[in-house]
This record gives structure tokens, C-alpha cells and sequence, in this order.
């Protein structure tokens, strides 16, 4: 049974771009969440997502990030017009079920450098 | 507002030596909270869970207490490892809410 997968595990983009990053939970699971963990920060909560629905975005900025878990394929974290503030490392991690005691499994992270 | 705070920030210690971290909480209300170990560019790892009831746990040389009257946990290593050195995260979740809150980690570092 794979663990979480993240890719791209390191991604570089110039101020101005779209980054698009990925997250496979662990099988059997279909509660994702995504945070960023800032340097010398704790992780953040950002999103809460289930298959088809965003459950809690309430840690997500308002303007230029979104994210979705499609039926079908990995759940996507996407930041367009980066800024050099969006570099961090940003960790997805996924849960079976909905009582709050659920372990969350966490991937092994995308570090995002904007240039 | 949920606000997990963690001492110290960083701890040297020789290997085979034993050490004690501490977490202090505010959370409402309280569901568990957990101590988690981060490798240097890794995710988190889950070490030990625990609910309101429970004041202590193990997890092989890591030995978590939890006070929930002075909201205070502690995350006791017992004969370090070089592979201990990473860092350790303390976080609580509150009931009916589906977020953590994560301290920002004690970097530990054992020494040969």
C-alpha cells in the first residue's frame, strides 16, 4: 500500500507563473488536506477536500490559489501568479474517514521556489 | 483561537542520551493531540495520538504524557539515536473540527 504521493517534490517558477501540484492519497482514502509550512513556520491548514467537494478552505487565501480533488485523479493545489511569498513547502496528507481522531498520513512534500 | 507553543525551539544532546520536549496548548474543546517527527525535507510522521483520557503513551523509546488540566504534553526519547535528530512537532485537534493546529516543532540534534 503506497503512502501519500506528491509530485513535483521540488518545482522553481518565475513571478507571474502557475504552479500545479499534486497529491495521490494513500488507497482506501478520500479525504485530502493540504498545508504549507512556511521556513522556520509551523504547517498551515489551507483545504479540506473530499471527492467532488472542497469540505473547509477556510485557511486558503482569498485571491490566486484554488483547489480541487476530482472524481477521477489526484487532488490538485493550484497557485497562479506566483509571488516570491508563495515559496514553501507544501505537504498534502489524506485520511479514511471524518472523526477528527482519524490519522492523517502525510506526503512528502512539494517545495515551491519562485524566482 | 487553538495555539499550540513548543520548548525549546532547538536541543543538542549525545547520542544515548535521554530528553524531554514540552508542548503547551490552547484548544477548545479538546479532542487529541499528537506528537509527530519531521525529517529534514520529509512529511511529518505520526509518533502518538492521544485523547482526553489518556495521560500517557508509547511508541518504542518515545514516551508522550499529556495533562489536560495545565494543557501540557511532553515527548520523552529515552536512549537517543543519531536518527532521532529531526524535528518534532506537537499538534491538537479540537472536536468536531477536521484541521490542525501544529506547534512549529523542537529541532533536536544528537550528537556522536
Amino acid at each position: 500500500n503506497a503512502g501519500v504521493m506528491q509530485n513535483p517534490r521540488h518545482l522553481v517558477r518565475r513571478r507571474g507563473q502557475e504552479a500545479r501540484l499534486r497529491c495521490s492519497p494513500m488507497k482506501g482514502h478520500s479525504h485530502v488536506y493540504w498545508y504549507r509550512q512556511l521556513p522556520e513556520e509551523g504547517l498551515k491548514f489551507m483545504v479540506y477536500l473530499q471527492k467532488e467537494n472542497i469540505i473547509d478552505e477556510s485557511g486558503m487565501p482569498k485571491e490566486r490559489f484554488s483547489a480541487e480533488f476530482p472524481k477521477e485523479g489526484p487532488s490538485i493545489l493550484r497557485i497562479q501568479q506566483v509571488v516570491r511569498g508563495d515559496s514553501a513547502a507544501y505537504f498534502c496528507a489524506s485520511s479514511p474517514g471524518t472523526n477528527s481522531y482519524n490519522e492523517q498520513f502525510f506526503g512528502p512534500g512539494t517545495r515551491l521556489t519562485v524566482l | 483561537k487553538n495555539q499550540v507553543e513548543q520548548s525549546p525551539q532547538s536541543l543538542i544532546i549525545l547520542e544515548g542520551k535521554n530528553c524531554t520536549l514540552q508542548c503547551n496548548y490552547t484548544v477548545s474543546p479538546f479532542s487529541n493531540l499528537r506528537w509527530y517527527k519531521q525529517d529534514t525535507g520529509r512529511g511529518p510522521v505520526s509518533l502518538t495520538i492521544m485523547t482526553f483520557s489518556e495521560n500517557t503513551k508509547s511508541n518504542g523509546r518515545y514516551t508522550a504524557t499529556l495533562d489536560a488540566d495545565t494543557k501540557q504534553s511532553s515527548l520523552h526519547i529515552t536512549a537517543s539515536q543519531l536518527s532521532d535528530s529531526a524535528s518534532y512537532i506537537c499538534v491538537v485537534s479540537a472536536i468536531g473540527y477536521s484541521t490542525l493546529t501544529f506547534g512549529k516543532g523542537t529541532m533536536l540534534l544528537v550528537s556522536p
